[in-house]
């Protein structure tokens, strides 16, 4: 089956250590999200790629960056992470349409833990 | 006024039960509409699009209110597996895939 699929499903790093997520897909989706979502909260968008364009969201700390090395995968890099970064991370991907956009298909996120 | 806007809940049901949410957003151009389920530490997952003639599927419907800018969601007969966190997801004016806009959720608990 297509899907989007994140590694891994729990991560643990210690404060200030760079961390990398990484997500997959096979739907063949041009735009590939990346979301931050706290307990009780909305996931937050950090950034997005339209196929190869890159969108940051302007209040995404510098502390997150990003790569999409080809259409089917996109990695989350946290360059220092800190206690505030713990967090659920989701890759989510979509089609663009006109006057539109497809729904968003999920991953299984990614459970972030700092200690 | 926030851009998406859903009652918290919880929302405490018995088996059963009809049970409605609504979604308010403030951008009149609004395009997309979608209502994602969301289970416990777990990604979200989508329901249903919202379509301006409104839209079913089986025991779920929803509609679209331009005028008053709202989306809801009806459940009927509510089944102890429909618990779970519905979130209303609108798609802003703009050709920008981004700007997807999340409500914080309607928190659902159907009980025996």
């Amino acid at each position: 089956d297509a899907m989007v699929i994140q590694n891994p499903r729990y991560q643990v790093t210690q404060f200030g250590k760079p961390v990398t997520l990484s997500c997959s897909q096979t739907l063949n989706h041009n735009v590939m999200y990346w979301y931050q979502q706290k307990s009780s909260q909305a996931p937050k968008l950090l950034f997005h790629y339209y196929d190869k364009d890159f969108n940051n969201e302007a209040d995404t700390p510098d502390n997150f960056q990003s790569r999409r090395p080809n259409t089917s995968f996109c990695f989350l890099d946290i360059r220092s992470p800190g206690l505030g970064d713990a967090a659920m991370y989701l890759c989510a991907t979509s089609t663009s349409k006109t006057g539109g956009v497809s729904p968003l298909h999920f991953g299984n996120g990614t459970r972030l833990t700092v200690t | 006024r926030k851009e998406v806007e859903q009652d918290p809940g919880p929302f405490n049901v018995p088996e059963g039960a009809t049970v409605a949410f609504n979604c308010t957003y403030s951008n009149s151009a609004s395009q997309s509409f979608f209502w994602y389920r969301q289970d416990c530490r777990k990604e979200p997952k989508l329901l249903m699009s919202v379509y301006s003639s409104g839209n079913e599927d089986g025991r779920f419907t929803a509609q679209l209110n331009r005028a008053s800018q709202y989306i809801s969601l009806l459940i009927r007969d509510s089944k102890l597996s429909d618990s779970a966190t519905y979130l209303c997801v609108v798609k802003g004016y703009g050709g920008s895939q981004g700007n997807l806009i999340f409500g914080k959720g309607t928190k659902l608990s159907v009980k025996p």
